[in-house]
């Protein structure tokens, strides 16, 4: 049961370069998010999707596209990357999307030069 | 806005108990979270509190809730270096999972 996979693990790009984030689950669950973790910050929320289908901005979803390609998989893509995007990115799976608990997957590190 | 605060450090000795505290703004929150991520890992689910409880306990783990102050905290019983992680407390609002977040407090546990 590998839960929520992420890829890559680890990346580095150069300013305006653009790649994209991958994500699934296996557990089927309704909602995925993606959240960003910078030093001293906590978590952020980027975008999430309540369900297949649907997509919704979180609080910091500047510079960011999401696509839910299916309800296994959720994307991040980063169309013109900028150093303030060097970060751990996150992504996260539940149940429903009403307070049932989150399950993280291990992260991306992200830097860009 | 909504916050939640979380002092960023705490060191215990191992055999101790840990005492992890956050305060929180947001009185509407139904439930609150206990966040653990070890190095190079994902935050993995502790335990949860619903907004209506003061106490919940679970092994070594108990959570203790003020409401009236907006105050959370995790007392870990006897300490182990395994515990050694950050803490993430989050509160909910509501609303397709949209958890608020503290900054995480690291707790360093030595012999």
């Amino acid at each position: 049961n590998a839960g929520v996979t992420q890829t890559p693990k680890f990346q580095v790009l150069k300013t305006g370069q653009s790649m994209t984030l991958q994500c699934a689950q296996d557990m089927n669950h309704n909602s995925m998010y993606w959240y960003r973790q910078d030093p001293g910050m906590g978590l952020r929320l980027i975008y999430y999707s309540a369900s297949e289908g649907t997509t919704d901005k979180g609080e910091v979803p500047n510079g960011y596209n999401v696509s839910r390609l299916n309800k296994r998989e959720f994307s991040l893509r980063l169309e013109s990357a900028a150093p303030s995007q060097t970060s751990v990115y996150f992504c996260a799976s539940s149940e429903r999307g009403d307070n049932s608990p989150l399950h993280f997957g291990n992260g991306t590190r992200l830097t860009v030069t | 806005g909504e916050d939640v605060e979380q002092s960023l450090f705490l060191s215990v000795r191992e055999g101790d108990s840990s005492v992890i505290n956050c305060t929180y703004t947001d009185s509407s929150s139904t439930y609150l979270y206990w966040y653990k991520q070890e190095p190079g890992a994902g935050l993995q689910l502790l335990t949860y509190i619903f907004s209506n409880m003061d106490m919940k306990q679970d092994q070594r783990l108990t959570v203790l809730l003020n409401k009236k102050d907006k105050h959370l905290s995790l007392r870990i019983a006897d300490t182990q270096t395994g515990d050694s992680a950050i803490y993430f407390c989050a509160e909910g609002p509501g609303g397709y999972n949209k958890l608020i977040f503290g900054a995480g407090t690291r707790l360093a546990v030595h012999p």
